[in-house]
């Protein structure tokens, strides 16, 4: 049984550009939720998709946007990227609303 | 609004001591309850949770932790502690009417042989 996977593994790139990460959750789950993982913090909640809608959002801007398909899977695109959203970015998914599983991660570099 | 606290960095143990990571919350309505741990270059891994019930639960690897709603803690144990238990654990909370997971800052577990 696959867990929950992420794509890129790593990524590059500039100031000002746009990002688009992937996710696919474990087999069976609905729900796919989006944290920030900054350096030698926790994770900070960003949204979460359910039924394809953004159910609920954290504190972040509208620059932080996602998708999700019909099949569960998800996107994050993050825009205009700033130095600070450097992040090990993860993706977790859920199924009846308790305990989430996470996948690896993305670790993105903005320069 | 809701929030974790893990009042210690860091926490070092000799390995086949018992082990303990302290946390404490903050929530509005009724709290679930989670322990994480986390590998180096990797994501969280689920250890337990509290939903509802018995105060001490059990999970993963050898590890239990209470629940005291008095003292609004949730403290992750482990008996005896091994090396391979060295690694950033994780404890969260979320308001049974929510649906995000509040993270505290992350306590560094070192277990030395």
């Amino acid at each position: 049984d696959a867990g929950v996977t992420q794509s890129p593994t790593h990524l590059i790139k500039t100031r000002g550009q746009q990002v688009t990460l992937r996710c696919s959750p474990k087999s069976g789950h609905d729900t796919v939720s989006w944290y920030q993982q900054a350096l030698g913090q926790g994770p900070q909640f960003i949204f979460q998709y359910y039924e394809e809608e953004e159910r609920q959002r954290g504190n972040f801007p509208d620059r932080f946007s996602g998708h999700q398909f019909p099949n569960y899977s998800s996107e994050l695109n993050v825009n205009a990227l700033l130095l600070g959203d450097s992040a090990l970015y993860l993706c977790a998914s859920t199924e009846g609303g308790n305990e989430q599983y996470f996948g690896p991660g993305t670790r993105l570099t903005v320069t | 609004a809701q929030s974790v606290a893990q009042p210690e960095d860091q926490v070092n143990v000799a390995e086949g001591n018992p082990l303990t990571v302290k946390c404490t919350y903050s929530v509005s309505g009724n709290p679930y309850l989670f322990w994480y741990v986390q590998y180096p270059n990797r994501g969280l891994q689920f250890l337990l949770k509290y939903i509802t019930g018995d105060n001490l639960v059990k999970g993963s690897y050898g590890f239990e932790a209470e629940f005291n709603k008095s003292q609004t803690s949730f403290h992750l144990k482990k008996p005896s502690a091994l090396v391979s238990d060295s690694a950033l654990y994780f404890c969260a909370v979320r308001d049974m009417r929510d649906y995000k997971l509040s993270f505290g800052a992350g306590t560094t577990v070192t277990v030395r042989a």
